[in-house]
């Protein structure tokens, strides 16, 4: 399994950026995908997810409105829209595969494969 | 948003330490707990998920547990790559939240 995240660089406040995710190594069209962030020596931010076709789709919600999630499943590609961007926006972003795990008592999701990130720097 | 608080924020200690790490939920989120290792410039790599089952290539000296709102990650004999930044995250409820990272250094 492999994840390979592209689109990064530098951009102007206010600008927009696309990223790109490219899988490899499974069945993209099978799994739920994320995106997560991580400014400069800080920690991990979720950003968004989106279902295996498609949706469902999640935002945190400080991104709403500016960020957009989105999957093509016959190019195998995962995308990040970014609009209006911040310097608080600046980070490196991974994208992550979803993988879901269900016993008798939870049914939840953890992110078994990440891809090595893409810097997002947001400066004038 | 789930609130998840990690302590120590950082430690000291020698190889062949046992180290425990502990997060806080905000509020009960059974098991749906997950712990990463981050190494500098690395990505983020999972060790245990669901509280306390053992990702598949993880050493079997890493070990979670806990449930509800308290929850531990335990390296029971420290190894020279093991230092590292160690964050909890729950997947009860979107926006999945992440610990503020525990960063284990060399005593």
């Amino acid at each position: 399994v492999q994840l390979v995240e592209s689109g990064g660089g530098l951009v102007k406040p206010g600008g927009s950026l696309r990223l790109s995710c490219e899988p490899s190594g499974f069945i993209f069209s099978d799994y739920y995908m994320s995106w997560i962030r991580q400014a400069p020596g800080k920690g991990l931010e979720w950003v968004a997810h989106i279902g295996s076709s498609g949706s469902p789709i999640y935002y945190a919600e400080s991104l709403k409105g500016r960020f957009t999630i989105s999957r093509d499943n016959a190019r195998n590609s995962l995308y990040l829209q970014m609009n209006t961007l911040r310097a608080d926006d600046t980070a490196v972003y991974y994208c992550a595969r979803e993988r879901y795990y269900h016993d008798t008592s939870v049914y939840l999701r953890y992110f078994d494969y990440w891809g090595q990130g893409t810097l997002v720097t947001v400066s004038s | 948003d789930i609130q998840m608080t990690q302590s120590p924020s950082s430690l000291s200690a020698s190889v062949g330490d046992r180290v425990t790490i502990t997060c806080r939920a905000s509020q009960s989120i059974s098991r749906y707990l997950n712990w990463y290792e981050q190494k500098p410039g690395k990505a983020p790599n999972l060790l245990i998920y669901a509280a306390s089952s053992l990702q598949s290539g993880v050493p079997s000296r890493f070990s979670g547990s806990g449930s509800g709102t308290d929850f531990t990650l335990t390296i029971s004999s420290l190894q020279p790559e093991d230092f590292a930044t160690y964050y909890c995250q729950q997947s009860y409820r979107t926006p999945w939240t992440f610990g503020q990272g525990t960063k284990v250094e060399i005593k």
